[in-house]
């Protein structure tokens, strides 16, 4: 089992829809995530912190469900600048290491 | 720009080259790391540097050999490289190395070896 694992997609949503992501962890002691947004052909950029039971921004909300081990990402009124890979991020302070998921691909549509 | 700056953005190599990759960052971070990305893979950390000094080496051959001469600059020297290490390489920093400090990523320099 992937230390981190998210559905690659796509998903192809259209505009102002409203489209979540999962992404489920392997370590428990995991205690902060993050996800990071990486355009084609860019650099990953930090889009949201979490560190307790979740955080809005926006259009943008986070929830982490430690019971079940998962951690989402809800994108309301999806814009065509939406469109991106979006990778979740994991880290343990038992191992200290940042865990990187594959990423999830979203392609809004006009 | 994000305050990280990575040359070149482009590289060709063949296995027997020697070059090197650049990054400098303007935003007072004290630590600094190089990861790869590769197709259908997770973002790989490869070094790890904190105040200059190397806390982390995740087992990268030798044939990569990094230097931090300050905390703003990092380098990755490369020789003898294979065709499977073409991939796009990732300098970011933080504001240490803590673990779960954000990352702020350079645009990369994308590598292929020949």
């Amino acid at each position: 089992r992937k230390e981190v694992e998210q559905d690659p997609g796509p998903f192809n949503v259209p505009e102002g829809a409203t489209v979540a992501f999962n992404c489920t962890y392997s370590n428990s002691a995991s205690q902060s995530f993050f996800w990071y947004r990486q355009d084609c052909r860019k650099e990953p950029k930090l889009l949201m912190s979490v560190y307790s039971s979740g955080n809005e921004d926006g259009r943008f909300t986070a929830q982490l469900n430690r019971a079940s081990q998962y951690i989402s990402l809800l994108i309301r009124d999806s814009k065509l600048s939406d469109s991106a890979t979006y990778l979740c991020v994991a880290y343990a302070g038992n191992n200290r290491k940042l865990i990187w998921g594959l990423g999830t691909s979203l392609a809004v549509n006009p | 720009e994000t305050g990280v700056t990575q040359t070149p953005r482009h590289l060709v190599m063949g296995m027997t080259n020697k070059k090197s990759l650049k990054c400098e960052q303007h935003l007072g971070h004290n630590a600094m790391y190089w990861y790869k990305q590769s197709a259908k893979k997770p973002l790989e950390l490869m070094f790890v540097y904190n105040f200059k000094e190397q806390t982390e080496n995740n087992s990268v051959p030798s044939r990569f050999s990094p230097e931090c001469p300050n905390s703003s600059h990092l380098f990755l020297h490369l020789h003898t490289l294979q065709p499977e290490d073409s991939a796009l390489y990732l300098c970011a920093s933080s504001p240490d190395s803590s673990g779960a400090n954000v990352l702020t990523f350079g645009a990369g320099s994308r590598l292929t070896v020949l």
